[in-house]
């Protein structure tokens, strides 16, 4: 079983949909989440940080379920310009700064 | 500006070469780390140095070599025992290697095995 797993996609979705993206990680002992965004043959950059209390940027929203090891993404009101792949990513516990990568969903967002 | 560079942006090898690929930060980072990111798959940890001479395995650390001679620079070499070395190679840095301090990822090189 995969560390943190997620659908891959394609999710197709019009302008202004919301959508919304899944995440389970497997270390019941995980310290930190992230969800990052990658366009298209570029690297990763971090969107969010996802606290357990739940937490939003702007269009963004992120949660958290420690019970489940379930992470969640949503993004309302989506724009052309949100087409990537989204990187689920965990920090286990303990010693440096490990992170675990999900292998993405991709985006794509069309007129 | 500061920032992580990587070169070259694509690399050709033909089979039974070594190659080098640099990274290289102004960010003052004592940390840092190469990723290789395969289609379909998420990023995987090849090396990672949490300060100027250490460095430390990743998880798939076979048919590498890092040195950290310097706090900003941290190459990587490809060998010619690794078996399908064709891959995103990614380098990143971050504050220290210790707590959850963000990792910033250079634009990356793309290698090819011919």
């Amino acid at each position: 079983r995969k560390e943190v797993e997620q659908d891959p996609g394609p999710f197709n979705v019009p302008e202004g949909a919301t959508v919304a993206f899944n995440c389970t990680y497997s270390n019941s002992a995980s310290q930190s989440f992230f969800w990052y965004r990658q366009d298209c043959r570029k690297e990763p950059k971090l969107l969010m940080s996802v606290y357990s209390s739940g937490n939003e940027d702007g269009r963004f929203t992120a949660q958290l379920n420690r019970a489940s090891q379930y992470i969640s993404l949503l993004i309302r009101d989506s724009k052309l310009s949100d087409s990537a792949t989204y990187l689920c990513v965990v920090r286990p516990s303990g010693g440096y700064n490990k992170l675990i990568f999900g292998a993405g969903t991709r985006l794509a967002v069309h007129p | 500006d500061g920032g992580i560079t990587q070169s070259p942006k694509y690399l050709f090898r033909k089979e039974g070469q070594n190659v080098t690929l640099s990274c290289e930060q102004n960010l003052n980072h004592d940390a840092m780390y190469w990723y290789r990111q395969d289609p379909g798959q998420g990023l995987r940890l090849i090396y990672y140095s949490q300060i100027v001479n250490d460095f430390q395995k990743g998880d798939i650390a076979e048919g590498y070599s890092v040195s950290r001679e310097k706090k900003e620079s941290f190459p990587l070499t490809v060998t010619s025992a690794q078996k399908n070395p064709t891959a995103f190679y990614l380098c990143a840095s971050s504050l220290a290697g210790g707590g959850s301090n963000e990792q910033f990822f250079g634009p990356g090189t793309r290698l090819t095995v011919l």
